[in-house]
């Protein structure tokens, strides 16, 4: 079955630390992999989008990473702030863009000033 | 914020009830999707509509239905409410033209069911 994973523990950081987050398919084959930041009681944010035959996006503070042959993406916020505190998504899109997202269960970043 | 909007907030209803709950999408967009997020999960996809044709269903028994109209906001309807359905609704507006578009998510509409 089609699983997307990702640590289910929160991530506690230093602020100023790099925080990085994992998430694991299995079963699909992407063609475009995101990630989303989500604040309680509010819908996710869009952050970046990576496609399929890009290895690394960038975006300020932040870094993306995808291995299709590990079938993993990296994500990662450099020089981490308290307002980055939140739950942070993985989601992937199937070919065709169709625009439905498979998301992961989310990996909540706390940043300790 | 984007411009999705999503009524009401909250709702409370009884196993059994039927509920409505509604979307207005972004200016401009021509998509809107759905998505059922229960506590502690990432959300799941729900059904997708693309000028007022159901464009995609995901794992959701037939009691989840909706609309768009032809201004494209949108509706969710849940008939036969059990426990499970319990969570925050999302919806997402894009403009689609066949490849990737950013999707703008909405507040989501938190709904209990007793």
């Amino acid at each position: 079955s089609q699983k997307i994973e990702q640590n289910s523990e929160a991530l506690n950081i230093q602020e100023g630390k790099t925080a990085t987050l994992t998430c694991n398919y299995t079963n699909y084959s992407p063609a475009y992999l995101q990630w989303y930041r989500q604040d309680p009681g509010r819908g996710p944010v869009f952050l970046l989008l990576i496609r399929e035959n890009e290895k690394e996006k960038r975006k300020e503070r932040l870094k993306v990473t995808f291995d299709t042959t590990l079938k993993q993406s990296l994500f990662h916020i450099t020089a981490s702030q308290p307002a980055d505190s939140a739950t942070y998504l993985c989601a992937l899109e199937g070919k065709g863009g169709n625009n439905r997202l498979a998301f992961g269960k989310g990996n909540q970043v706390v940043v300790i000033p | 914020e984007t411009g999705v909007t999503q009524s009401p907030t909250h709702l409370i209803k009884t196993r059994g009830q039927q509920v409505t709950l509604r979307c207005s999408s972004q200016s401009g967009h021509n998509t809107v999707s759905w998505y059922q997020q229960a506590l502690g999960q990432g959300p799941q996809f729900i059904f997708q509509y693309y000028r007022e044709e159901e464009n995609g269903r995901g794992n959701f028994p037939p009691r989840f239905s909706g609309l768009q109209f032809p201004n494209y906001s949108s509706e969710l309807n849940v008939n036969a409410l059990e426990l499970d359905d319990s969570a925050l609704y999302l919806c997402a507006s894009s403009f689609w033209q066949g490849s990737y578009n950013e999707q703008f998510f909405g507040p989501g509409t938190r709904l209990t069911v007793l």
